[in-house]
């Protein structure tokens, strides 16, 4: 059973591009978080996913982000327009039930030029 | 909202030597879990140890264990026969039980191991 797998590993951008991120959770998890990291930082919470349905997106700005979990295929986690303060990693985590301990993938990190 | 401290940025200890970090958080809530992820430079989130607040013993996993003081708030992991590999970020998490349940860390401690 693969882990969660997460690509790409890293991404460049400009500013004012958009950025797709991919997330494929791990086999039987229909739960998926989204974490931001910036340098010297703890994971921030961005948004909580069930198939097809965005439960809590509290931590996700209000403007340039989505995310989505549709029935087949990954999350995409998509930025547009980036600007500079976008650059960090962004972490994918799946469970197969609510509550239950989140398995992680490597991360994608993000650079805006 | 549940926040988690860590307080110490960064901690050393000797190979073989035993080294405790630190954690403290914040609730209104009975029922909860608290986890203790590794980060290496790999940046790969590793789960250390998870307790479960209506569990009074605390989590033991080989050499990794808590100290889980619920009323205190706090909830330590003591690394013992610290190994090389075990240099890392260290990250204290909360998990709520209810709805919407989220994972909220805490902004990290760095291990460093001596040889």
């Amino acid at each position: 059973n693969a882990g969660v797998m997460q690509n790409p590993r890293h991404l460049v951008r400009r500013r004012g591009q958009e950025a797709r991120l991919r997330c494929s959770p791990m086999k039987g998890h229909s739960h998926v978080y989204w974490y931001r990291q910036l340098p010297e930082e703890g994971l921030k919470f961005m948004v909580y996913l069930q198939k097809e349905n965005i439960i809590d997106e509290s931590g996700m700005p209000k403007e340039r982000f989505s995310a989505e979990f549709p029935k087949e295929g990954p999350s995409i986690l998509r930025i547009q327009q980036v600007v500079r303060g976008d650059s960090a990693a962004y972490f994918c985590a799946s469970s197969p039930f609510q509550n239950e301990k989140l398995f992680f993938g490597s991360g994608t990190q993000l650079s805006v030029l | 909202a549940q926040t988690v401290t860590q307080s110490q940025p960064e901690m050393s200890v000797q190979e073989a030597e035993t080294v405790t970090l630190s954690c403290t958080y914040d609730t209104s809530e009975s029922d909860y879990y608290l986890f203790w992820y590794k980060q290496p430079p790999s940046r790969q989130m590793i789960l250390v140890i998870r307790q479960e607040a209506y569990k009074q013993q605390n989590a033991t996993e080989n050499r990794f264990s808590v100290n889980f003081q619920k009323a205190a708030k706090s909830f330590s992991l003591k690394i013992s026969d610290s190994q090389l590999g075990d240099a890392a970020m260290y990250f204290c998490a909360y998990l709520n039980t209810g709805a919407n349940s989220k994972l909220t860390f805490g902004k990290g401690i760095t291990l460093s191991v001596r040889p």
